[in-house]
């Protein structure tokens, strides 16, 4: 049973760096697309990125100035970084994991984390 | 990016009877190899979103077979055959054929 486990901080101040990192237990983690979400009340589910195992990563443009994924296989390990963040970057952050189909990786979200509350306040 | 549009944006429904979400999106979601990518999430109260279907029509592991999905091209649909307490929460639709994954709006099951 694949379970994704997601940690870190969640009260940031205007300019600080938001950090996550996601823990990937009881599944490979090869060959699958590995991808944070947010969501906020406002703007609903939004795509932020995703990276493979070998570290090749794709960006939600809107964000791409600021953010970077990066992989560690060696502890099954994937993390999120925001950089200057403001207020609207309030959300609940989700990490998720894609899906094979017929043998094909593809990006359907199959496994979900628990979700972070991050909070941007001065 | 692709636009997906659902409705309605609330739907009360009674135990035993079926449900029906649309989701519609600005460009077609067929992809060269025939598929069209298009899945659909349920988020129960309190929770993190969960798969339902994938690719139009295939439902995840553990989904009952109540739950059902088609369309092609810009225009899909899922069916929930026969509503029951536990489905109520909010469902979206996400395309998969763009790297940029974009998702609907969201529509809330409730019961009545």
């Amino acid at each position: 049973q694949v379970q994704l486990q997601q940690w870190g901080a969640g009260l940031l101040k205007p300019s600080e760096t938001l950090s996550l990192t996601c823990g990937v237990y009881g599944g490979s983690f090869s060959n699958y697309y590995w991808t944070w979400i947010r969501q906020t009340p406002g703007k609903g589910l939004e795509w932020i990125g995703e990276i493979n195992d070998s570290g090749s990563a794709n960006y939600n443009p809107s964000l791409k100035s600021r953010v970077t994924l990066s992989v560690d296989t060696s502890k099954s390990q994937f993390s999120l970084k925001l950089r200057s963040v403001t207020a609207a970057d309030t959300a609940v952050y989700y990490c998720a994991r894609g899906g094979t189909f017929y043998g094909v990786v593809l990006k359907f979200l199959q496994h979900w984390g628990q979700g972070t509350l991050v909070i941007v306040s001065s | 990016d692709i636009v997906m549009t659902q409705s309605p944006l609330s739907l009360p429904v009674t135990p035993g009877e079926p449900a029906s979400i649309s989701c519609r999106s600005n460009q077609s979601l067929l992809h060269d190899n025939g598929y069209n990518y298009l899945d659909w999430y349920l988020q129960k109260p309190g929770q993190s979103p969960q798969l339902l279907i994938y690719m139009v029509s295939n439902r995840a592991s553990g989904v009952p077979d109540r739950f059902s999905g088609s369309g092609s091209g810009t225009d899909f649909t899922l069916k929930i055959s026969r509503v029951e307490a536990e489905d109520v929460g909010v469902y979206y639709c996400m395309q998969g054929l763009q790297t940029l994954l974009t998702f609907g709006g969201g529509t809330k099951v409730e019961i009545k």
